[in-house]
Order: structure tokens, then C-alpha cells, then sequence
């Protein structure tokens, strides 16, 4: 069965200070992967996806995240946050053409203190 | 943007009422949703996925006469708690799917948080 491991559960930063997020995912075949953002009191919102091709993917906001697959590993970052990137943060996955059904990490909540 | 209204946003109950959730599509037409269960500090988990005009295809463990879902249009789908219980209080969120080929992303509704009293 497809799962997904977020390592950190709590992230604090200062502004200014660099940020990487963990994500491995568990699935034997080719994947699809996605991370999501969350505001305080807002949906979640796509930040970035990767299908195929260059494994270093560049999202919204500054984001980029790298897809290394003999990690199983698709690790989000940012060079320079902000306190605007204040929120939680959700890795997730699904099978390659299976664009239905998607497998959600933990989350990881994220706090930039100015 | 794509926007899913989720209505209601909050919902306290007795238990053993029954719960209607909405989530409703506003600007585009989807012939998917989904529908998701968070427990606190936890991921979201598929509950089912609904398809406009056909039955809803439930994920393992998830009891289908306790979580009607009723797909009735392209830009509505609602969830229904049966007989709900405390163990039944979680948030619940909806997210839709654009028509179209290929891959179009799940837009996701704001969630409904259900206490059963």
C-alpha cells in the first residue's frame, strides 16, 4: 500500500532562514507527487507537482522541491522564508496516471517568527 | 481560481442525528470529488470518491451505509453522517476535480468540523 512519511511535524524559523521539509513516500511503481499548502484558516492550495522529466520542480512562492527516487524522497524548499509562509504544509501522492486517488503525509506545521 | 464552498463549516449535534454536508463546486464543473476524513496532528484519508451520476466508490473500512454520498450534478456533492456518534467528530473536506483530459488538480473546499455531542 502507497504511504507517505513527513519527518518533521513542527517547523520554527526565523525569517530569512532557509528551509528544507522532508517527504518520503512508500509505492513500488511510478508516482505522482504533490505538495500542498494550508494558511491559517484557508483550503489547501497545490504548491508544486511533479509527473515526469527534470526532477527539480519549481512551484509558487519561491518553492522548489527535487524528486530523488532512489530516496523515495520528494523534499520541499525554500532558500529564503518569509512570515508569510506561515502554514501547514502536506506532502502527498498517487500512482502515475491514477489521478484520483491521493495519499496525504502528516503535515508538517510550519512557524516563520519575523 | 477554482473555488469548492463546503457548507456547513461547523456542525454540533446530539448523537444519532443524521449530518448533510455540502460541497459544492461554484465555477467550474466537476464530474469527480472527494471526500477526505483529518484526525487531529494526522493526514487527510480518503473516505470516497464521487462521481456524478454513478455510485460512489468507497475506500476500505469506510462504511457506505454510514457515509451516503450523493453526486446529483456536476457542481454538487453532499455527504451525509448517518446516525452520528462522538466517534464520528472529525473534519471533514471536500475537494473537486475539473473536467477535462488529462490531469486537472483537486481544488479543495474550506472543510466542515463535526462534533457529536
Amino acid at each position: 500500500a502507497q504511504s507517505v512519511s513527513q519527518h518533521n511535524h513542527h517547523v520554527i524559523l526565523s525569517e530569512a532562514a532557509s528551509l528544507e521539509l522532508g517527504c518520503n513516500y512508500s509505492y513500488g511503481g511510478t508516482v505522482n507527487l504533490f505538495w500542498y499548502v494550508q494558511y491559517p484558516g484557508q483550503h489547501l492550495q497545490l504548491l508544486l507537482k511533479y509527473f515526469s522529466g527534470d526532477p527539480l520542480v519549481k512551484g509558487i512562492k519561491g518553492f522548489e522541491a527535487e524528486f530523488i527516487k532512489s530516496k523515495f524522497s520528494f523534499n520541499l524548499r525554500k532558500p529564503s522564508v518569509q512570515w508569510s509562509d506561515t502554514a501547514e504544509y502536506f506532502c502527498a501522492v498517487n500512482a502515475a496516471g491514477g489521478y484520483n486517488k491521493l495519499i496525504f503525509g502528516a503535515g508538517t506545521r510550519l512557524a516563520v517568527h519575523p | 481560481g477554482a473555488v469548492v464552498s463546503q457548507h456547513p463549516s461547523w456542525v454540533i449535534c446530539k448523537s444519532g442525528t443524521s449530518v448533510k454536508i455540502e460541497c459544492r463546486s461554484l465555477d467550474f464543473q466537476a464530474t469527480t470529488m472527494f471526500w477526505y476524513r483529518q484526525f487531529p496532528k494526522q493526514s487527510l484519508m480518503l473516505m470516497a470518491t464521487s462521481n456524478e451520476g454513478s455510485k460512489a466508490t468507497y475506500e476500505q473500512g469506510v462504511e457506505k451505509d454510514k457515509f451516503l454520498i450523493n453526486h446529483a450534478s456536476l457542481t454538487l456533492s453532499t455527504l451525509t453522517v448517518t446516525s452520528a456518534h462522538p466517534e464520528d467528530s472529525s473534519f471533514y473536506i471536500c475537494s473537486a476535480r475539473d473536467l477535462g483530459q488529462g490531469y486537472q488538480p483537486q481544488h479543495f473546499g474550506d472543510g466542515t468540523r463535526l462534533s457529536i455531542l
